[in-house]
C-alpha cells in the first residue's frame, strides 16, 4: 500500500515569493492534516480536513497561508509570499478518519526562504 | 484544547543502558495517546499507540509504555538501547470523543553511543 506522499521535497525560494505544496494521503483516508515542523521542534498543526471540509484551522495564519482539499482526496498549501521565518520542514500526515487512529506521516517537504 | 510536555530535550546513552523518557499531557477528558519516531532522513512512524484497555502497551522494536492515569502521563521506556535507536522521539495525544486534532511534543533526540 503506498503511503502518503508529499512533493516536493526540497524547495528554496526567495522571500516575497509564493510557494506550493502538495499531498496525496493514503487511499481511503478521510483525515488529512498539514503540520510545520521547525528545527528541533515537534511538529505544529497548521490545518486539519474532515474529507473536504477544513475543521481547524486556527493555527493557520490566513494572511499569507492558504489550503485546500478538492474532492476530499489531494491537498495543496500556499504560502504567499513567503517570509524568512516560513522556513521550515511541511508534514502532510492522513488517517482513516475514524476515531481512535493513528496518522500515518509523509516525508515532508523542506522548504528554505532565503 | 490538549497539550503535550517532554521533559528532556536531549538524551544520551551508551548501548544497552535503559531508557526512559518522559511524557505528560493535559486534557481534561480521555486521550489516544502515541509515540512516534523519526530516524536521521526518515519520516515519522508510528511506534505505539494506547487507546484503552492495558494500560502498558508494546510497540516495534522492544518499546514499550505506560500509561498512568492519575499522573497524566505515557512514559516511553527500553530495557536495552541500541546504536539503531538514535532517532528523536515525540509524544502525541488527541482527545477520544469525537474527532480531535493530534497533538505533539516538542520531542526528545535520543543519541546511542556504541
Amino acid at each position: 500500500e503506498a503511503g502518503v506522499v508529499q512533493s516536493p521535497r526540497y524547495k528554496i525560494i526567495e522571500k516575497k515569493q509564493p510557494v506550493a505544496f502538495w499531498c496525496n494521503p493514503i487511499s481511503g483516508h478521510n483525515t488529512l492534516y498539514w503540520y510545520r515542523q521547525n528545527l528541533g521542534q515537534g511538529p505544529e498543526l497548521l490545518i486539519r480536513y474532515e474529507n473536504e471540509e477544513a475543521v481547524d484551522d486556527s493555527q493557520l495564519p490566513k494572511d499569507r497561508f492558504s489550503a485546500e482539499r478538492l474532492k476530499g482526496v489531494d491537498s495543496t498549501l500556499k504560502i504567499q509570499p513567503a517570509e524568512l521565518g516560513d522556513s521550515a520542514v511541511y508534514l502532510c500526515a492522513s488517517a482513516p478518519g475514524q476515531m481512535n487512529t493513528e496518522a500515518f506521516f509523509g516525508q515532508g517537504t523542506r522548504l528554505t526562504v532565503v | 484544547a490538549q497539550s503535550v510536555s517532554q521533559h528532556n530535550h536531549h538524551v544520551i546513552l551508551s548501548e544497552a543502558a535503559s531508557l526512559e523518557l518522559g511524557c505528560n499531557y493535559s486534557y481534561g477528558g480521555t486521550v489516544n495517546l502515541f509515540w512516534y519516531v523519526q530516524y536521521p532522513g526518515q519520516h515519522l512512524q508510528l511506534l505505539l499507540k494506547y487507546f484503552s484497555g492495558d494500560p502498558l502497551v508494546k510497540g516495534i522494536k522492544g518499546f514499550e509504555a505506560e500509561f498512568i492515569k492519575s499522573k497524566f502521563s505515557f512514559n516511553l521506556r527500553k530495557p536495552s538501547v541500541q546504536w539503531s535507536d538514535t532517532a528523536e522521539y515525540f509524544c502525541a495525544v488527541n482527545a477520544r470523543s469525537g474527532y480531535s486534532t493530534l497533538t505533539f511534543g516538542k520531542g526528545t533526540m535520543l543519541l546511542v553511543s556504541p
